[in-house]
């Protein structure tokens, strides 16, 4: 089955920096990869997704990179705000297929 | 985006007890419904997938015996948990899914304590 790597587990920025994510996936047929924020107690918000036909998808200050030949994707936020602060999770999941989760990153971002 | 509703959103009991939970998608049909269990401080783990009218599928070491799961209709999905026990305390999340391709919309969660 598939196998989802996310790295790093926490990451602590100053607001305005950028914070990178990255996640390594194991099954080569998997072909979309969303990315959510869960805060503490909530539901997982999927905040942007891609699928393997584009390497790169952009929405205001949130971006995902996917390098479909070594199995890694990336999620990159600039400009990061106090209200950034959240746990991420990638994903990956091949057609119709059911979602494997990453062990999240928790995201501090400092005022 | 759709709306997928929970409930309940917490609840308490004693070992030993079932308790069910519901998971309803409110302004689509949904062919698939996925449960996950996250404990503290984790990832969400997938339980089983459910299709509407059919047998769920249970992942790995989700013993099906004690997490019923029933799918009776297009917009409503249960998990009942039976016998539980302290270990069981939990967030319990499902989503739903309107096509294969679809995007999964997720529950607000249901926060379980068995004391």
């Amino acid at each position: 089955g598939e196998n989802v790597e996310q790295h790093p587990s926490t990451l602590s920025v100053q607001e305005g920096d950028s914070a990178v994510i990255k996640c390594t996936y194991s099954d080569s047929a998997s072909n979309y990869f969303p990315w959510y924020k869960q805060e503490l107690g909530k539901r997982p918000q999927l905040i942007i997704d891609i699928r393997s036909n584009v390497g790169e998808k952009k929405d205001q200050r949130i971006a995902v990179t996917l390098n479909k030949t070594a199995k890694h994707f990336s999620l990159h936020i600039t400009e990061t705000q106090p209200e950034d602060s959240a746990v991420y999770f990638c994903a990956a999941a091949a057609a119709g297929n059911k979602l494997t989760f990453g062990g999240g990153t928790r995201v501090l971002v400092k005022p | 985006g759709a709306v997928v509703s929970q409930h309940p959103s917490w609840v308490i009991c004693k070992s030993g007890t079932s308790v069910k939970i519901e998971c309803r998608s409110l302004d689509f049909q949904a062919t698939t419904m996925f449960w996950y269990r996250q404990f503290p401080k984790q990832s969400l783990m997938l339980m089983a997938t459910s299709n509407e009218g059919s047998k769920a599928t249970y992942e790995q070491g989700v013993e099906k015996d004690k997490f019923l799961i029933n799918h009776a209709s297009l917009t409503l999905s249960t998990l009942t948990v039976t016998s539980a026990h302290p270990e069981d305390s939990s967030f319990y999340i499902c989503s739903a899914r309107e096509q294969g391709w679809g995007e999964q919309f997720f529950g607000p969660g249901t926060r379980l304590t068995v004391l």
